[in-house]
């Protein structure tokens, strides 16, 4: 099993719904949750960074960590084509979300429709 | 603010040859620099960590000696790929970290080594 799973997709779906993306981990020392956003060919851009369990909300972005559940999730609402990229999980167990190397998960690729 | 490049974007090489990638953190000094590679389809994967001044630490399976990290300043990094095989043509990709919040990542560097 690996440590983070993430179906890479495609998920395709139309302009304005509400997009759910979704990550399952294994080992419980992760305490550290982000979430980002990669273009074609370009590094992944920080879109949400959470610790612990709760919702954490950014404008049209909702992150939330189940940690009971060792399961994550990101909500986008009114999904805009630009928002058509792929999106990875990453998590960390160190004492500083970003002091210690990121596991990822594959990355879900999403599409919106116009 | 938190702005990460890389350099060159992309490269090409013969068999055999050695490549440099830099990476450098251009508004904040990053105490720790991390560098993954990317494979098609797949997920980042964490090669090293390296903090200013020190030894880099390598994940296990990378070649310390293939892939030689220098971190001579809180604002450069560099990646040498040793003798590069077509095997090693990937998606290398640093992060820098100032000690608050999360992992910035750079636009990332696509190699091919012929």
């Amino acid at each position: 099993q690996k440590e983070v799973e993430q179906d890479p997709g495609p998920l395709s779906v139309p302009e304005g719904a509400i997009v759910s993306l979704n990550c399952t981990y294994s080992n419980s020392a992760f305490q550290y949750f982000m979430w980002y956003r990669q273009y074609s060919r370009k590094g992944p851009e920080l879109l949400m960074y959470t610790y612990s369990s709760g919702n954490k909300e950014d404008g049209r972005f909702t992150a939330q960590v189940d940690k009971s559940s060792k399961y994550i999730s990101l909500f986008i609402r009114d999904s805009q084509p630009s928002d058509s990229a792929t999106y990875l999980c990453a998590m960390s167990a160190g004492s500083g979300g970003g002091a210690d190397g990121l596991t990822f998960g594959k990355g879900t690729h999403l599409i919106i429709q116009p | 603010g938190a702005v990460v490049s890389q350099h060159p974007s992309w490269v090409i090489c013969k068999s055999g040859t050695s490549v440099k990638i830099e990476c450098r953190s251009l508004d904040f000094q990053a105490t720790t620099m991390f560098w993954y590679r990317q494979f098609p389809k797949q997920s980042l994967m964490l090669m090293a960590t390296s903090n200013e001044g020190s030894k880099a630490t390598y994940e296990q399976g990378v070649e310390k000696d293939k892939f030689l990290i220098n971190h001579a300043s809180l604002t450069l990094s560099t990646l040498t790929v040793t003798s590069a095989h077509p095997e090693d043509s990937s998606f290398y990709i640093c992060s820098a970290y100032s000690g608050r919040e999360t992992q910035y990542f750079g636009p990332g560097t696509r190699l091919l080594v012929l």
